[in-house]
């Protein structure tokens, strides 16, 4: 079945760095893949989708890439705030269904 | 425009009882997703309706079911809890349930069973 890995232990980063979150996935490459931000208590909040003929998609201080090779998409935080610190998630999609398989997030904490 | 809400924010329950959590989707939005959080397995998808019709359905036992209404509301139950059952449940709407589309998470319902 399919696999999703994402660090599971936090990273730690000082404020002004950029961030790098890994999602790394098995099997199948998927059509879609998003980026989730999730703070505690509360629900997921979509950053960025991208699809698998995209190699990069930017929005604001965020870039995310995907990988087909290395079944892997990389997730950017540049000049990273304490306000950034959060559980990000990854999710892929294939084509022809309407189901995201998630992964289970990266604690991002910023340091002041 | 209002966000997604769920209702209620935390149940606690005994094993045995049933559940039914209740979730209000953006308006104009068509589809509910449903998913289940927990610290080890992360967010599981159970289900999906658009337009009062389960479209979609993730790997969970048929304790777990739904169902939405001509609103879009869309309800959830579990019937005979199990400890295993105690998690963060999230619904998420959409405008036409298509992969593309985004989705909006509401703040979810803790369910504790004890």
């Amino acid at each position: 079945s399919q696999k999703i890995e994402q660090n599971s232990e936090a990273l730690n980063i000082q404020e002004g760095k950029t961030a790098t979150l890994t999602c790394n996935y098995t099997n199948y490459s998927p059509a879609y893949l998003q980026w989730y931000r999730q703070d505690p208590g509360r629900g997921p909040v979509f950053l960025l989708l991208i699809r698998e003929n995209e190699k990069e998609k930017r929005k604001e201080r965020l870039k995310v890439t995907f990988d087909t090779t290395l079944k892997q998409s990389l997730f950017h935080i540049t000049a990273s705030q304490p306000a950034d610190s959060a559980t990000y998630l990854c999710a892929l999609a294939f084509s022809g269904t309407y189901k995201y398989i998630f992964g289970t997030g990266t604690r991002l904490k910023v340091l002041a | 425009k209002a966000g997604v809400t769920q209702t209620p924010r935390y149940l606690i329950k005994t094993r045995g009882q049933q559940v039914t959590l209740s979730c209000s989707p953006i308006s104009g939005h068509r589809s509910v997703s449903w998913y289940q959080q927990t610290p080890g397995q992360g967010l599981q998808f159970l289900f999906e309706y658009f337009s009062e019709t389960q479209r979609n359905k993730g790997n969970f036992p048929g304790r777990f079911s739904g169902r939405q209404f001509s609103n879009s509301r869309s309800e959830m139950n579990v019937s005979t809890l199990e400890l295993g059952d105690s998690a963060l449940y999230l619904c998420a709407s959409s405008l036409a349930g298509v992969v593309t589309d985004t989705q909006y998470f509401g703040p979810g319902t803790r369910l504790t069973v004890l």
